[in-house]
Parts: structure tokens; sequence; C-alpha cells
């Protein structure tokens, strides 16, 4: 069974202090990997799609690399506004119907 | 705007009356899909649908119903609303059934007493 794991479940930093969210996965056959941000209350909104190890992508204070094994997200100098819930998820060869697994998310919260 | 919406965004009802939560889409894409949104939970998938008339379950189907007459419109029913699907429900789409991003809409919180 596809599986994916984020951690840590929260993160706070203070403005300007970078750090990196996990996702691990555990996907027959890795076709995609996902990264979304979510406000509370609204949609999750696009970030990246990775399709495979050593892949990097980059926009404004946000990096998102990918391992055979793993996915991080890397936050530069965040802001407050850069305060969301982060959320990846994998699509296997498994993934019938298109289905993305979903990990638990990173509440991220930062601080002024 | 290149968009998903929903309707409603909001709604309590009561157990048994049936519902419809309906999505639209306006980025020509072939696929849909709804998700409900539990603390704990994550993201589960509840039904997908390739292209017109082509609808398939997904993770957590029970109590629910789908339908794809149209390419932009993928409404989600709930024929007897239980207790157990008070959620927020996405409805999402992408471009094919490829490996591509899926784009959310802003969500529907349903609360059934």
């Amino acid at each position: 069974e596809d599986q994916v794991t984020q951690s840590p479940e929260a993160l706070r930093l203070q403005e300007g202090e970078s750090s990196s969210l996990n996702c691990s996965y555990t996907v027959s056959g890795l076709r995609g990997l996902f990264w979304y941000r979510q406000d509370p209350g609204k949609g999750p909104e696009f970030l990246f799609t990775l399709y495979s190890a050593g892949e990097e992508k980059e926009k404004e204070r946000l990096k998102a690399t990918l391992t055979k094994k793993e996915s991080f997200l890397h936050i530069t100098a965040p802001k407050p506004e850069d305060s969301a819930t982060y959320l990846c998820a994998a699509h296997g060869n498994n993934n019938a119907g298109n289905m993305l697994t979903f990990g638990g998310g990173t509440r991220l919260m930062v601080k002024p | 705007e290149a968009q998903v919406t929903q309707n409603p965004r909001y709604l309590i009802t009561v157990t048994g009356k049936k519902l419809t939560v309906t999505c639209s889409q306006n980025m020509n894409h072939e696929y849909m899909s709804w998700y409900r949104q539990d603390p704990g939970l994550g993201l589960r998938q509840i039904y997908y649908s390739m292209n017109v008339e082509v609808t398939d379950k997904g993770d957590v189907p029970e109590g629910y119903k789908v339908s794809r007459k149209e390419k932009r419109n993928f409404p989600l029913i709930l024929e007897s609303p239980s207790p157990n699907q008070t959620s927020l429900y996405f409805c999402a789409s992408k471009r094919t059934s490829g490996f591509y991003e899926q784009y959310f809409g802003p969500g529907t919180r349903l609360t059934v007493t």
C-alpha cells in the first residue's frame, strides 16, 4: 500500500529562519510527487511537481527537491505570509484512477 | 480566470435530506475528482471521472454519488446524508488522466446534524 508521511506535523519559525519540511514516500513506481500549500478553510494551491530523483524546482522562497525515498520543501528566509499547511502527495503506478496519496501535512507558522 | 468553483461553500443540513454540491471548472479539463478532508485523516478521494460519462470510485465512496454529463461539471450527491459525512469537501480537476497536477476548488464545509 502506498504511503506518504510528512514531518514535522507542525513547525514554528522566526521570520528569516530557514528550514526544511520532509515528505517520505513509499510508492510503487513513483510517477509524480506534488507539493501544495493550503490556507485555513481554503483549497490546496498547487506549488510544484517533481518527476524524478535529483529534480529540483524553485519558486520565490520555496525550493522542492526529490530523492528516491523523500522530498524536501526548503523555505529560505520565510515571511509571516508563508504561514500555511504544506501538503505533499504522490502518484504511483498502483494508483488506480490517478488517485493521489496525500501526506498529513506540515503546519508552518512564521512569527514576525 | 482559470478556476474550479463549488457551491454552496457552507451547508448545514439534517440527516436524510438529499443534497447536491456542485462543481464546475473552466479549464477544459478532462479529469475531475472529489475529496473529503477530515482532521487526522488528511485528504481522501471519494469519486473521480476520467471524462464525460466515465466515473469510478475512489477510496471512500460509500454514501456518495456522482455524475458527469458535461465536461465542465461534476456534482457530488448525498442521497441520505448522515452525521459521519460532516466534513470539508473539495472538487479538483486536471487536464488529462496523465501525471499532472490537480487544481482544487475553494471547498464546501458540510455539517449534517
